[in-house]
């Protein structure tokens, strides 16, 4: 069971937007910073998201966060079937005193 | 560019140890923390064990503490995981990942099955 909760899939209709959510406590996203990532089946994760809410250099704007107290929300505007794929959220947990991740969330492009 | 390439993976009995490495190029290792990363077949990420940049601090998650331990050489670009009495909970792909918890980089991974 993982620390930080995330939906098992979600779905949308290519050009709409789907949200991904991540539910965490004090201990992790409270207190730090919220990266994302994303996972093609057979590939390594790439990194989406840092620091809450900065895209690294080559990632289109497109993706989105945010953090509020607990929780940390991914966002994906303009939908296309590219973007199917797994995605994670993770942080840094203070009293386990290491890395932890959400379940991740499957994303299907209908 | 920025690569970690990971290596030492591979089939072992119940009870048997491995030692992992990664070799890192492309960026400044000795300033950089890194962390082990697995993900079992079909399943999600699990943070293992991190080590800061100069070796002073290392963690480890509950599930490997005592049996996992966590080294680097920045001679050499290079990080390692020892792995002792495996059971087939650690079958899993290892990534090498460079940061704490933002990890930029990644390694190919390399692959453990624990299997009699």
């Amino acid at each position: 069971q993982s620390v930080l909760t995330q939906p098992p899939s979600v779905s949308a209709a290519p050009a709409q937007k789907v949200t991904i959510s991540c539910s965490g406590s004090r201990s992790n996203i409270g207190n730090n910073f919220v990266s994302w990532y994303r996972q093609f089946p057979g590939t390594a994760p790439k990194l989406l998201i840092y620091d809450n809410n900065k895209r690294p250099s080559g990632i289109p704007d497109r993706f989105s966060a945010s953090r509020s107290d607990t929780s940390a929300t991914l966002g994906i505007t303009g939908l296309q079937p590219g973007d199917e794929a797994d995605y994670y959220c993770g942080t840094w947990d203070n009293s386990l005193n290491i890395g932890v991740f959400g379940g991740g969330t499957r994303l299907t492009v209908l | 560019q920025v690569q970690l390439v990971d290596s030492g993976g591979g089939l072992v009995r119940p009870g048997g140890s491995l030692r992992l490495s990664c070799v890192a190029s492309g960026f400044n290792f000795s300033d950089s923390s890194m962390t082990w990363i697995r993900q079992s077949p079909g399943k999600g990420l699990e943070s293992i064990s991190f080590i800061n940049r100069n070796g002073s601090i290392k963690s480890y998650a509950d599930s490997v503490k005592g049996r996992f331990t966590i080294s680097r050489d920045n001679t050499k670009n290079s990080l390692y995981l020892q792995i002792n009495r495996l059971t087939a909970e650690d079958t899993a792909l290892y990534y090498c990942v460079s940061g704490r918890a933002r990890h930029d980089s990644w390694g190919q991974g390399t692959l453990v099955t624990v299997s009699s």
